[in-house]
């Protein structure tokens, strides 16, 4: 899998975008990008994923640069549930024959009242 | 609550002991995942099943770990001869094969080894 560099931690205001930063710029042409989350204490959830559309679900968005070498995952509003480490993975999808993730250390998101 | 358990969710045993670990997917999910985390670090894979076929082990499955999904339902992971360097937080986590690529975790069984 291609590696990924993400800033040790960030800091947010409540209330306002958190823009968290990914750069993968060795990723294949047929790996997507994926990100994740873990709050303290509990399993990793997923967020979302694309491959080089930008997309966008419910709990956020994910822009990724046209050369497909670094990615922002953006949550709009970020409140004080969002405080979690982040994590941005390269990865061929599981339909095919790669499944397992390979996790960094990610980024820890700490949102302020 | 992502629909997958664990249990225990923590484990307190002793060098040299054996201990074994349960997960229960989503029922419809037929693929299987177990990783380990220590702190400060993100997980790492360890092994993944298909129904019941194990697939891959990763190289940090040593031969003190053993991991089955009889019938493709519940899995179990065992640990021969626990020792100090296996105190972590292992996570199970479960995905359908071909559908949307995402997996679920569940919370993770904590081992803690004296």
């Amino acid at each position: 899998d291609a590696k990924t560099t993400q800033p040790t931690s960030m800091d947010c205001a409540e209330g306002r975008a958190a823009n968290l930063p990914c750069n993968h710029s060795t990723i294949s042409g047929n790996e997507y990008v994926y990100w994740y989350r873990q709050i303290h204490s509990q399993g990793p959830q997923y967020i979302i994923h694309g491959l080089k559309n930008n997309e966008t679900n419910e709990m956020a968005s994910l822009i990724i640069t046209e050369d497909r070498k670094s990615s922002t995952l953006i949550l709009p509003h970020a409140t004080l549930r969002d405080t979690a480490v982040y994590y941005c993975i390269v990865s061929l999808p599981g339909g095919g024959s790669n499944y397992k993730l390979t996790f960094g250390k990610g980024t820890l998101l700490t949102v302020n009242p | 609550d992502t629909g997958v358990s664990q249990n225990p969710r923590h484990k307190i045993t002793k060098r040299g002991q054996n201990v074994t670990f349960r997960c229960d997917p989503i029922s419809e999910h037929n693929r299987l995942y177990w990783y380990r985390q220590t702190l400060g670090q993100g997980p790492e894979f360890l092994t993944y099943f298909q129904n019941e076929a194990q697939l891959e082990k990763s190289r940090l499955l040593s031969d003190r770990f053993s991991a089955e999904r009889p019938k493709g339902s519940f899995s179990t992971l065992e640990i021969q001869r626990t020792e100090q360097g296996d105190s972590a937080m292992y996570l199970c986590a479960s995905s359908v094969a071909g559908g949307r690529d995402e997996q679920y975790f569940g919370p993770g069984t904590r081992l803690t080894v004296t």
